[in-house]
């Protein structure tokens, strides 16, 4: 069974340092690889995505995620932090063949003045 | 830039009521699923939805849940007799084709049953 795991519930950091959300999976076969923000009072935004290809992959505002197949992780970074990334953030993997995303617990990012 | 929306953003209801969540999915977008998120919990898998019948679903979806797609813009979830665990929030999401896209997310219906 697919599974996604979000170490950390909370993760502090200070405005201008570098940030990591990490996320690791456990999956049969080829995944796909999505992180998602959520903002208080709102839906879920598509922030990006690992398909195949380059293990670096850029996404919205600034955030960046890493896949390494062999530690099977896909942590996301951002190396500057804003206090407006301050959210709930949410990794989330997907099987070449299903619809369905299946997600890890979300983790709250907390961006201090 | 186009939107998944919802409505209701807030539902009440009794236990045993039958509720109706509504969705207006991104319009050329031709896969459709609904999610839940219980409070502090994470985001669960309910339905997809595709070409008017429904192409999985989780063990959560039993019978006393039922998707539809009444005419060329909405995508319904009913919940037929209501228990006190389906208080949750509820997430519509679209695609457009099923290659590895992105799942575009509404708002959410927060469901709350007394």
């Amino acid at each position: 069974a697919q599974s996604v795991a979000q170490p950390e519930d909370q993760v502090n950091v200070a405005e201008g340092n570098p940030l990591t959300v990490k996320c690791t999976y456990s999956v049969s076969g080829n995944p796909y690889l999505f992180w998602y923000v959520q903002y208080p009072n709102r839906g879920l935004q598509f922030l990006l995505k690992y398909i195949t290809g380059d293990n670096l992959v850029k996404g919205s505002y600034g955030f960046e995620a890493e896949f390494n197949k062999s530690q099977t992780s896909f942590h996301l970074k951002k190396p500057s932090a804003l206090v407006s990334d301050s959210a709930l953030y949410f990794c989330a993997v997907r099987l070449t063949g299903f619809q369905k995303l299946v997600f890890g617990t979300g983790t709250r990012l907390l961006v201090s003045p | 830039e186009p939107e998944v929306t919802q409505t209701p953003s807030h539902q009440v209801t009794q236990m045993g009521q039958e509720v109706i969540l509504r969705c207006v999915p991104i319009s050329n977008h031709l896969y459709f699923y609904w999610y839940r998120q219980i409070l502090g919990q994470k985001v669960e898998f309910l339905v997809s939805f595709y070409n008017n019948e429904i192409s999985e679903k989780s063990e959560i979806f039993d019978d006393q849940f039922s998707v539809e797609r009444p005419d060329g813009s909405n995508f319904t979830l009913k919940i037929r007799s209501t228990k006190l665990e389906d208080s949750a929030m509820y997430f519509c999401a679209s695609l457009l084709i099923a290659a590895p896209s992105e799942q575009y997310f509404g708002p959410g219906t927060r469901l709350t049953v007394t």
